[in-house]
């Protein structure tokens, strides 16, 4: 049972245009999420995160959208640039779960120059 | 954010040994870690909780006496592979939180088992 889903394996995107990559869960005890960056043969680096007491997190380019009531979240990259190209997972978690990390299955995206 | 570090990056080891795969927290306190594996094109799937000064919390599937976890001391966690098969080639990854709900991730070990 995938509890987080990311249903767009791969994004193409021109530089200085925005990027939206989507995220849906089923869980609804998950309370945080959160999105992870990643490149080939390296541990995933923490983006940005947000609570689910709150619907927006922004952190310079990146924006997290929560939707509770959808249970849809989604990250903003904006303006896009070609060392964004890796490989985008979101990861939620409970408390009632220990903390635990359940991963989506990524999504590749590419920022074309 | 805080620093993870995970040792080896990569090894390459013969069917039937035990590698040892160490990961430690830098400038914090860890008495929790997390070990996920990755096959490639696929997510990261958790396979234990390392606990410091208790058994490990295995999840569902992976094979404890497959794989030995240690939390021996509040900056450090051991996965060791035993008798590694070629099916046990994986991407191995460490992770520990400040205290706060972010996990920070090592750098990860590259397994090939010949």
């Amino acid at each position: 049972d995938q509890q987080v889903k990311q249903n767009s394996p791969s994004l193409s995107v021109q530089e200085g245009r925005i990027s939206i990559l989507n995220c849906d869960y089923t869980n609804s005890m998950f309370d945080y999420f959160l999105w992870y960056k990643k490149y080939p043969a390296e541990g995933p680096t923490f983006l940005i995160s947000i609570s689910s007491i709150k619907d927006k997190n922004e952190d310079g380019r990146f924006t997290v959208f929560l939707n509770k009531s959808a249970k849809h979240l989604s990250l903003h990259i904006v303006p896009s640039q070609p060392g964004d190209s890796a490989v985008y997972f979101c990861a939620a978690s409970t408390l009632e779960y220990g903390n635990k990390l359940v991963f989506g299955a990524g999504t590749i995206l590419r920022v074309k120059s | 954010g805080a620093v993870v570090s995970q040792h080896p990056s990569r090894v390459i080891c013969k069917s039937g040994t035990s590698v040892k795969i160490e990961c430690r927290s830098l400038d914090f306190q860890a008495t929790t870690m997390f070990w996920y594996r990755q096959f490639p094109k696929q997510s990261l799937m958790l396979m234990a909780t390392s606990n410091e000064g208790s058994k490990a919390t295995y999840e569902q599937g992976v094979e404890k006496d497959k794989f030995l976890i240690n939390h021996a001391s509040l900056t450090l966690s051991t996965l060791t592979v035993t008798s590694a098969h070629p099916e046990d080639s994986s991407f191995y990854i460490c992770s520990a939180s400040v205290g706060g709900r972010v996990l920070f991730f090592g750098s990860g070990t590259q397994l090939s088992v010949l």
